[in-house]
């Protein structure tokens, strides 16, 4: 079985703050992918960034930053600078390549607020 | 840019209705997913087709919960009769290839249903 776990629900900074949304994922395949996704008010669910479980390279975009530590079965996501419109739930998900086909496992999500 | 479209966007319906929702998915895109998302929580794969066939439906409720893709392309998916605990938004998303992990799903909107 495979589980994702978002520990943190509910985040509230201050417009240009440093936030970091923290995952920490489970599972038995050695081949699997991580996900990470931003749902706004309005529902629909963004696509963020996907990492293989054999690229431990740290991603940056822009402002947002991905820290994937398999030592740790961790994969953690950064929006430097926040902004008001980086408000959202962002989840992180995981799909294990050997067990779980093609099911993507969603954690809880993290409610993102950020305030001017 | 390509969107994967669903409708209607809100559903308010009385227990033991029958309700249904319709998506259409990315031009092109062989794989549709629907995906049921509590209140609070991430979203769960109810059904996957692959073109017009179900490759997994083992979260689906099929005493009262159907899914189609009768030509491989837009797909249905029915309730009846609803019951309190349905209400949810309900998710569909499409991606090219089979695979979850390899393949970026992209979502719709959704259909947020509420059950009285």
């Amino acid at each position: 079985a495979q589980k994702v776990t978002q520990a943190q629900t509910e985040i509230s900074v201050v417009e240009k703050e440093d936030v970091t949304l923290d995952c920490v994922y489970e599972t038995r395949d050695t081949t699997y992918y991580l996900f990470w996704y931003k749902q706004p008010p309005s529902g629909e669910l963004v696509f963020l960034i996907r990492r293989n479980s054999f690229d431990e390279q740290n991603e940056i975009s822009g402002r947002y930053s991905w820290n994937f530590q398999k030592s740790t079965s961790s994969f953690n996501f950064t929006i430097t600078a926040s902004q008001v419109v980086d408000s959202a739930v962002y989840f992180c998900a995981l799909s294990g390549a050997e067990t779980s086909g093609s099911r993507l496992t969603f954690g809880e999500g993290t409610q993102l607020t950020v305030n001017p | 840019e390509a969107e994967v479209a669903q409708s209607p966007r809100y559903k308010i319906t009385e227990k033991s209705q029958a309700v249904a929702f319709w998506c259409d998915p990315i031009s092109g895109h062989a794989t549709l997913y629907w995906y049921r998302q509590i209140l609070g929580q991430g979203p769960e794969l109810l059904v996957q087709f692959q073109d017009e066939s179900v490759v997994d439906d083992s979260q689906l409720p099929k005493d009262r919960f159907s899914a189609e893709r009768l030509k491989g392309v837009d797909s249905t998916l029915k309730i009846q009769p609803a019951e309190l605990g349905d209400s949810a938004m309900y998710l569909c998303a499409s991606s090219l290839g089979q695979t979850a992990g390899a393949n970026v799903l992209t979502f719709g909107a959704g259909s947020r249903l509420t059950v009285l």
